[in-house]
């Protein structure tokens, strides 16, 4: 049971422009989410998070909108720059859990 | 600050065998997890200790085992190899009154052959 889904596994997106990654989840216990980049032969690092008491969360370039009543969640990077060509994991974590569910993650690819 | 270091980088073994894995948590952290990321997936929760107890444990078996030292340190040991443990292994660590996202290692590759 994946109770924490990215259904795009790649995207490609021209430098300049707004990558938009998504995420969806299941489980209504969850009430913390991060989002995760992810280079080769490296371990996650952590990008941005999000409480659900809140619907939008900003730094910098990046920015993360939370869609309680639909459990989706949204990762906006503008502009995107060929250093944020990387693989990106969206991560959920209940109430008093440091548990983290992740999902299977996106693949971006900024073209020059 | 050191972040968090896990040793080996790369591991080959074979089916039936035991591992053991070793990480290093951050400088102030007390929390250690440990994650499987098979190929192409997310990483999976395996367990958690804190202040050298285990603190939740993922849908992993009992040959998946772990020990937290009392400098934070971390193991994790895993008997009768199978060929699914081929994974990259994540140690992350983070302090438990801190809700920001962990510190991870950079994983070490096992392979079961």
């Amino acid at each position: 049971d994946q109770q924490v889904k990215q259904n795009s596994p790649s995207l490609s997106v021209q430098e300049g422009r707004i990558s938009i990654l998504n995420c969806d989840y299941t489980n209504s216990m969850f009430d913390y989410f991060l989002w995760y980049k992810k280079y080769p032969a490296e371990g996650p690092t952590f990008l941005i998070s999000i409480s659900s008491i809140k619907d939008k969360n900003e730094d910098g370039r990046f920015t993360v909108f939370l869609n309680k009543s639909a459990k989706h969640l949204s990762l906006h990077i503008v502009p995107s720059q060929p250093g944020d060509s990387a693989v990106y994991f969206c991560a959920a974590r209940p109430f008093g859990n440091e548990k983290l569910t992740f999902g299977t993650g996106t693949r971006l690819t900024i073209i020059p | 600050e050191t972040g968090v270091t896990q040793s080996p980088t790369h591991l080959i073994k074979t089916r039936g065998q035991q591992v053991t894995l070793r990480c290093s948590s951050q400088s102030g952290h007390n929390t250690v997890s440990w994650y499987q990321q098979a190929l192409g997936q997310g990483p999976q929760f395996i367990f958690q200790y804190y202040r050298e107890e285990e603190n939740g444990r993922g849908n992993f078996p009992p040959r998946f085992s772990g020990l937290q030292f009392p400098n934070y340190s971390s193991e994790l040991n895993v008997n009768a190899l199978e060929l699914d443990d081929s994974a990259l292994y994540l140690c992350a660590s983070s302090q438990a009154t801190v809700i920001y996202g962990y510190t991870f290692g950079s994983g070490t590759r096992l392979t079961v052959v």
